[in-house]
């Protein structure tokens, strides 16, 4: 089945620097790449998503590349603010599953 | 405003007891999911539903099972809990990426079994 792999455990940037979140999967099939953030002691909940028939998608400060011969997909996060610390997972899900598979999380840490 | 809702919030369970955490959505969404979080390992999928009367396994479903009464309500069963089952469980409602009906995460069980 699909495995996706989210490389970075940790990640500490300047507050107004870029972050960046990198993923991979396993499932060619894959077509759906969902990203979900949790702050500490919340739920997860819904930040962008991109899907297999483009490459690129952004929303607001949030842009999301997906690179599908490389079968890897990453979040970009620009001119960060305090407020973006958190837990960001990436997933991915075929169509015909309506299966979510998560990577592990990265713990994003925004410092002044 | 359409929810999922966990209950309990945190449960402290004996090794051996059984346990049934409980999940009620308003999204009237055909899927409902049950997930744990642990650290280094993300979500992992332990059983999912396609509507009422309907459980599958999910990627690591041993040592749980599940039940979907209705449409609405979704529970995780630990017949004979274990220390190695403390986690955080969430459960979800949806289909990922489908209009009107994307996935939603209700806030989270914390059990810790002693």
């Amino acid at each position: 089945g699909e495995k996706v792999e989210q490389h970075e455990s940790t990640l500490s940037v300047r507050e107004g620097d870029s972050a960046v979140i990198n993923c991979t999967y396993t499932d060619t099939a894959s077509s759906y790449f969902p990203w979900y953030k949790q702050e500490a002691g919340k739920s997860l909940h819904f930040v962008i998503d991109i899907r297999s028939n483009v490459d690129r998608k952004q929303s607001q400060r949030l842009i999301v590349l997906l690179d599908k011969k490389a079968k890897r997909f990453s979040l970009h996060i620009t001119a960060t603010q305090p407020e973006d610390s958190a837990i960001y997972f990436c997933a991915a899900s075929t169509a015909n599953t309506n299966k979510v598979v998560f990577g592990t999380g990265t713990r994003l840490q925004v410092l002044p | 405003e359409a929810a999922v809702t966990q209950s309990p919030r945190n449960k402290v369970a004996v090794t051996g007891g059984k346990v049934t955490l409980s999940c009620n959505q308003t999204n009237n969404h055909n899927n409902m999911y049950w997930y744990r979080q642990d650290t280094g390992h993300g979500l992992r999928l332990i059983h999912y539903s396609y509507g009422a009367g309907s459980t599958e396994k999910g990627d690591i479903p041993d040592g749980y099972k599940a039940s979907r009464p209705s449409q609405e309500n979704f529970s995780l069963i630990l017949e004979l809990a274990t220390p190695s089952q403390t986690s955080v469980y969430f459960c979800a409602s949806g289909v990922p990426g489908q209009v009107n009906s994307d996935y939603t995460f209700g806030s989270g069980t914390r059990l810790l079994v002693i």
